[in-house]
């Protein structure tokens, strides 16, 4: 069964320090999205993509984040200069699109801002 | 009012039992409904998806209330292995695809 996949798994990086996060998404899936967890909190969006260009984004998506389709299969999301607040689980999502809206979320990258 | 509410558990129940869920959520234009189980740090997976008609799958039954603004979910004869956090998720606006999260209801299902 196709899955989406990220990396790294863990990420620890010092406060101030660019980190670009990296997903594939399931290969015939057109939306891909972005959340994240504060640990004991609930799951946040925070942007989705279609079509090379963000189409949706929340609050929390400012501009120290981006997000690339550098290619045919890697979603990035770049923080530019992290905060210790950024500490979290970042999960990215897809979906097929085309009125099948269900979200496959891949296995997360636990960052940890110092 | 918070988005999408559920009660956060934990809920003890022994292997075997039936245990029911609530989530009630805030906007009544909201179009698509989930459940995703979570376990401990790892992603949400789709549970399944609640209809209006209300729907089944096993031992796992959705319900949707969109006058109440209600969903369930009704575990019936729980196993060890239904231990995890039940994400209650509504899309939560017509053209928007964003997922709006319940913070989730904590099952420990004992033996």
């Amino acid at each position: 069964e196709p899955e989406v996949t990220q990396t790294p798994s863990h990420q620890v990086t010092q406060m101030g320090q660019e980190v670009i996060l990296r997903c594939v998404p399931i290969s015939n899936h057109l939306y891909f999205y972005w959340y994240r967890q504060i640990l004991g909190q609930k799951v946040e969006f925070l942007v989705s993509f279609y079509n090379n260009e963000i189409s949706e984004k929340s609050e929390i998506f400012d501009d120290q984040f981006s997000v690339e389709r550098p290619d045919g299969s890697n979603f990035t999301l770049k923080i530019r200069s992290t905060k210790l607040e950024d500490s979290a689980m970042y999960f990215c999502a897809s979906s097929k699109g085309l009125g099948q809206e269900t979200q496959y979320f891949g296995p997360g990258t636990r960052l940890l801002v110092l | 009012r918070k988005e999408v509410e559920q009660d956060p558990g934990p809920f003890n129940v022994p292997e075997g039992a039936t245990v029911a869920f609530n989530c009630t959520y805030s906007n009544s234009a909201s179009q698509s409904f989930f459940w995703y189980r979570q376990d401990c740090r790892k992603e949400p997976k789709l549970l399944m998806s609640v209809y209006s008609s209300g729907n089944e799958d096993g031992r796992f039954t959705a319900q949707l209330n969109r006058a109440s603004q209600y969903i369930s979910l009704l575990i019936r004869d729980s196993k060890l292995s239904d231990s995890a956090t039940y994400l209650c998720v509504v899309n939560m606006d017509t053209g928007r695809r964003a997922l709006t999260f319940g913070s989730g209801t904590r099952l420990q299902v004992q033996p």
